[in-house]
């Protein structure tokens, strides 16, 4: 199985910070790389698949990059609605990982 | 609008059975490959299982296979889990969720709001 780890596992910043997430795969998921966002007591939301791609309806100030091993969700500027926990998770192959998540809180 | 809706969930003792629903509206389900994703209490997400469209490829993540089984119905838009065998790490929430249609993605795009699964004694 391919293991995804995400660093660091929680961060806070201020509102209007830039806030960067990686994520590592163990071996090469060339860009099958998604990553989701959840709130307490709430099902995941999808942010962007296929490493940069954002899903219909999520805000501009999320992007993503990378290739290969590393990838990274990027926040332009923090909100406060944006305090969640975030999960990468890869697409290459079965099973499906999840990275372990990172959680944003807002200063 | 996409509605997935599970049930099901209960509190079930070490050995028991039970069986999930996912009731789907407002989208062509019977295009879309669906999963079982499950999140226990305070962890990560951990992907369960997933049926193609037709029924035709089913996968199963090595924790639950030979106690699991996934299935759907087309015609009446829902999606199943049939779990036998229960052991307290499977005390969860269960969510389903639909299979992105970008085969460039293989990613869960929407998912319902989880029914949770409680194994004890």
């Amino acid at each position: 199985d391919i293991q995804m780890t995400q660093s660091p596992s929680s961060l806070s910043a201020s509102v209007g910070d830039r806030v960067t997430i990686t994520c590592r795969a163990s071996q090469s998921i060339t860009r099958y790389l998604n990553w989701y966002q959840q709130k307490p007591g709430k099902a995941p939301k999808f942010l962007i698949y296929a490493t940069s791609n954002l899903q219909s309806g999520v805000p501009s100030r999320f992007s993503g990059s990378g290739s290969g091993t590393d990838f990274t969700l990027t926040i332009s500027s923090l909100q406060p609605e944006d305090s969640a926990i975030y999960y990468c998770q890869q697409g290459y192959s079965t099973p499906r990982t999840f990275g372990q998540g990172t959680k944003v809180e807002i200063k | 609008e996409v509605q997935l809706v599970e049930s099901g969930g209960d509190l079930v003792q070490p050995g028991g059975s039970l069986r999930l629903s996912c009731a789907a509206s407002g989208f062509t389900f019977s295009i879309y490959g669906m999963n079982w994703v499950r999140q226990a209490p305070g962890r990560g997400l951990e992907w369960v299982s997933y049926i193609s469209s037709s029924g035709t490829t089913i996968n199963y993540a090595d924790s639950v296979k030979g106690r699991f089984t996934i299935s759907r119905d087309n015609a009446k838009n829902s999606l199943s889990l049939q779990m036998n065998s229960l052991r307290a790490e499977d005390t969860a929430i269960y969510y389903c969720a639909t299979d992105k249609l970008d085969l460039a993605a293989r990613a869960f795009d929407y998912w319902g709001q989880g029914t949770l699964v409680t194994v004890s004694s």
